[in-house]
């Protein structure tokens, strides 16, 4: 069984910090990695995808990215409130599956 | 709209009843999925589909039917439903799942009694 995890959290983090989120999977040939966003009541949206190692940035959001380690993270600078939501990470596997692990969810005090 | 569209919102059935959630996506994406959402548990797949005509097991296909005649529709069957179904059913779609975004719909409260 492919696996994806992620600490359920919450995440505490004050407004204005960095909030790092982490990601392992089980899989390792698996070649596309995500990051959705999902705020309570609402389906996930794409925030940030990655495909090498290495890092990607985007406005405040960085994914990092380790196949040797099976890791992927998410960076979020400037933590903000509206931030505040579960946080997905989800992996294509070699039969263009896309397995999500169970989310974190992330809150961010004013 | 363009868009990924589920019906209904929400939907209250008795043990034992067949149901159907409707999935309708305008893009034309090749890939379609079904996922259940549970409390502890994420969002697990239940079946995919990689065109018209071609269907394939998730996680956790069991109580499950699927079926895609035409690109754009691809609706879940619960064959007989069990108190254990009661979940949030999303459905998704991407063009090309390894390279890009799985677009997902509203969603799907189904409970079970």
């Amino acid at each position: 069984q492919k696996e994806v995890e992620q600490n359920s959290g919450p995440l505490s983090v004050p407004e204005g910090a960095i909030a790092s989120l982490n990601c392992t999977y089980s899989d390792r040939v698996s070649q596309s990695f995500f990051w959705y966003r999902q705020y309570s009541g609402k389906s996930p949206e794409l925030i940030m995808s990655i495909y090498s190692n290495g890092d990607k940035e985007d406005g405040r959001f960085t994914a990092q990215l380790n196949k040797a380690s099976q890791y992927v993270s998410l960076l979020i600078r400037d933590s903000q409130p509206s931030d505040s939501a579960t946080y997905l990470c989800a992996v294509m596997d070699s039969s263009y599956k896309l397995i999500f692990g169970s989310g974190t969810r992330l809150l961010v005090r004013p | 709209d363009a868009g990924i569209t589920q019906s209904p919102r929400y939907k209250i059935t008795e043990t034992g009843r067949q149901v159907t959630l409707m999935c309708h996506q305008t893009w034309s994406h090749s890939y379609m999925f079904w996922y259940r959402q549970d409390l502890g548990h994420g969002l697990r797949l239940i079946y995919y589909s990689a065109a018209a005509d071609i269907t394939d097991k998730g996680e956790v296909p069991d109580g499950y039917v699927v079926s895609r005649s035409k690109t754009e529709n691809f609706p879940l069957t619960l064959e007989s439903a069990t108190r254990s179904q009661t979940s949030v059913y999303f459905c998704a779609s991407s063009e090309a799942p390894g390279l890009g975004e799985a677009f997902f719909g509203q969603g799907t409260r189904l409970t079970v009694v």
